[in-house]
């Protein structure tokens, strides 16, 4: 079947360093991967979205200056959460769905992110 | 604004019984997913629906692209759907997540 996988589950950083978290597709191919971030109190809210051979799109409150993505090939991803501070807290979630296959998109169990 | 309205965001039953939870979308969305996040934090896919209706055991969901909503049912809850169940429209590749329906199932 098709699962994902992300680590670390949860993090602890120090306000104004940078975390990275790490996203892996197995059982398809992960033709694009969707970073979210479900806030204290809030619904999930997407970050970007990556698909092969095109450019990563940022959503409106979100940059790659601030949130770096990697999507080197169709299994793996990664995000940095860079100079993290109180308002990024939250799980960050990674959905990946193969466009070759089910549109159904699968999720990671989540990177629990506490700033300190 | 927001694009998915999701409802109820708290609904208690007793084992046995059933409901519904709601999502409106103020624009045509593609398809739509309905989830459950478990007590582990993970987030369970339950359906996914491009149009029409599909079953899985005690849980039934429909989407209506042109009227704008999907539903799911639940019948005979068991304590183990506890949990917060989310609706995600699909818009342009990306998934917009309703609020969430926090769901508490009482003996």
């Amino acid at each position: 079947g098709a699962l994902v996988y992300q680590y670390p589950r949860r993090t602890i950083c120090k306000s104004g360093t940078s975390m990275r978290m790490e996203c892996q597709a197995v059982g398809f191919q992960a033709t694009s991967v969707a970073w979210y971030r479900q806030s204290p109190q809030k619904t999930f809210e997407l970050i970007a979205l990556s698909t092969v051979n095109s450019a990563i799109k940022y959503e409106q409150n979100f940059t790659q200056e601030k949130f770096p993505i990697s999507h080197p090939n169709l299994s793996f991803s990664s995000m940095t959460v860079l100079n993290a501070y109180l308002e990024d807290r939250g799980l960050y979630l990674c959905g990946a769905r193969d466009w070759g296959g089910q549109d159904t998109q699968y999720f990671g169990p989540g990177t629990r992110l506490l700033v300190l | 604004g927001d694009q998915v309205e999701q409802s109820p965001s708290a609904l208690s039953l007793h084992e046995g019984t059933g409901s519904a939870l709601r999502c409106n979308f103020t624009t045509t969305m593609r398809a739509v997913q309905w989830f459950r996040k478990n007590s582990r934090g993970s987030l369970i896919n339950l359906f996914y629906l491009a149009s029409g209706t599909k079953e899985n055991g005690r849980l039934k969901s429909a989407f209506d692209s042109k009227e704008r909503y999907s539903t799911l049912h639940i019948r005979d809850a068991q304590l183990e759907d506890s949990g917060t169940y989310f609706c995600a429209a699909e818009v342009g590749g990306k998934l917009i997540f309703g609020q969430g329906t926090k769901l508490s199932i009482k003996p």
